[in-house]
């Protein structure tokens, strides 16, 4: 069964950084592209980042470009998002997401980002 | 990187057919077959219900289906049932290895 986890989130004070992380099991990890998509409370998906299969790769949303940093371990089959200078409208549940030939087969249940004084 | 334009709001009552439209550009969904809908439950994760346009995974009733004609994707929803209430989200690549969403469709049923 494939399984995405993912933790990390929090509260963080305006201009702070912090690090996500999703552990996945039930398939082959390597193989895969993995994306970071999120939702502000109330509101609609964004795509925020994804990563190719060896990590050699990645593209990123204009509004996180330059602050947030996709990666990946294959050997603990992660996916990792680290996020600086955060701002208030980074507040969002974030969900790791398994790509398919572009469509987001499996999801996370999120993890809760605040950024907040 | 523009969200894709959906309405926010459709309904229906059960048994009835409601359609959800998804607008983008020759940039995304008209420039290739790579549109994904997706519902979401209050709380959830999202779930993929239809995939490249028209396709369906496993598990997802035949009910749903999807088509495209120029910028503008459509997700069909037949027969609808209680449980189809729920927040339907369109997406689609827009080249250069990255993806755009819509803003979302609350569909309600009566």
């Amino acid at each position: 069964e494939v399984q995405l986890v993912e933790s990390g989130g929090g509260l963080v004070q305006p201009g702070g950084s912090l690090r996500l992380s999703c552990a996945a099991s039930g398939f082959t990890f390597s193989s895969y592209w993995m994306h970071w998509v999120r939702q502000a409370p109330g509101k609609g998906l964004v795509w925020v980042s994804r990563i190719n299969s060896d990590g050699s790769s990645t593209s990123y949303a204009d509004s996180v470009k330059g602050r947030f940093t996709i990666s990946r371990d294959n050997a603990k089959n992660t996916l990792y998002l680290q996020m600086n200078s955060l701002r208030a409208e980074d507040t969002a549940v974030y969900y790791c997401a398994r790509d398919e030939a572009w469509r987001f087969d499996y999801w996370g249940q999120g993890t809760l980002v605040t950024v907040s004084s | 990187q523009s969200a894709l334009t959906q309405p926010p709001s459709a309904s229906g009552s059960p048994g009835q057919s409601v359609t959800i439209s998804c607008t983008g550009t020759s940039s995304d969904v008209g420039g290739y077959n790579y549109v994904s809908w997706y519902q979401q439950h209050p709380g959830k994760a999202p779930k993929l219900m239809i995939y490249e346009v028209s396709k369906r995974p496993s598990g997802v009733p035949d009910r749903f289906s999807g088509s495209k004609s120029g910028n503008t994707a459509s997700l069909t929803v037949s027969g609808l049932q209680a449980e189809d209430e729920a927040d339907y989200y369109c997406s689609s690549y827009a080249g250069s290895t990255i993806s755009v969403f819509g803003g979302g469709t609350k569909l309600t049923v009566l």
